[in-house]
């Protein structure tokens, strides 16, 4: 158990919908990584917040979206869903939003658009 | 987006065997890191690598960081069947302006009874 939990586990929505995951990350952590990994593209960067603030953002489309709570829970907005949005969703977290922190990696969501 | 190059792809072994497995960069990274991921969960941390020649073991797991900091190797000794599943190996470098993490394409592993 690596500390991260991830809700829900499985997401089952229809193409045009919107949905949230939600990321807690390890306790006293303070940066949460957003991971997309579908077949054809492996493990691809989303986007990154620090302490509430987003950090860098990778591979994201521009109906995506996310944010990170006071609390540092994050969430992960997705909307105008595609087929091709079928995938799975990981947060990771580490301590700090720079260095060579390693990153925890949650359960992951399980998104499936028909 | 970037991946990492990951090999083989794919490796049938027996009960007992090592294994070993590559991942080359065209890009420098600052920290190697190598998962193990089983179907349908998360990527879990193996081993994590912070300079350059650095040769580190967890049990039966033994990774290096190679010296021109594009590549980096895991080996596996003596297999048993929870080693099964994907592994992936991971570069990290924060000069490339933030904390996001370059996989690879993965390695999967199957033990043959």
């Amino acid at each position: 158990d690596s500390g991260v939990t991830q809700t829900p586990k499985h997401l089952i929505t229809a193409t045009g919908q919107r949905v949230t995951l939600r990321c807690s990350p390890r306790s006293g952590d303070l940066s949460v990584y957003w991971y997309q990994q579908s077949l054809d593209q492996g493990l691809q960067f989303l986007i990154q917040y620090y302490n509430g603030e987003e950090r860098a953002k990778g591979n994201i489309l521009e109906r995506f979206s996310a944010q990170q709570f006071p609390d540092l829970h994050s969430e992960l907005n997705l909307s105008s869903l595609e087929l091709g949005d079928s995938a799975l969703y990981f947060c990771a977290s580490s301590p700090r939003d720079r260095g060579v922190d390693t990153q925890y990696f949650g359960p992951g969501t399980r998104l499936t658009v028909l | 987006g970037q991946q990492l190059n990951q090999s083989p792809q794919s490796m049938f072994i027996q009960e007992g065997e090592d294994v070993s497995m590559n991942c080359t960069s065209s890009s420098i990274f600052n920290t190697w890191l190598w998962y193990k991921q089983d179907p349908g969960e998360g990527p879990v941390l193996l081993i994590a690598l912070y300079k350059a020649g650095e040769l580190t073991s967890n049990g039966r797991l033994t990774a290096q960081f190679g010296i021109t900091r594009k590549d980096s190797f895991l080996n596996i000794s003596a297999s048993i069947p929870s080693d099964v599943g994907i592994y992936f190996c991971a570069g990290q470098n924060p000069h490339f302006g933030n904390e996001k993490l370059t996989f690879g394409t993965g390695t999967r592993l199957t033990i043959i009874p």
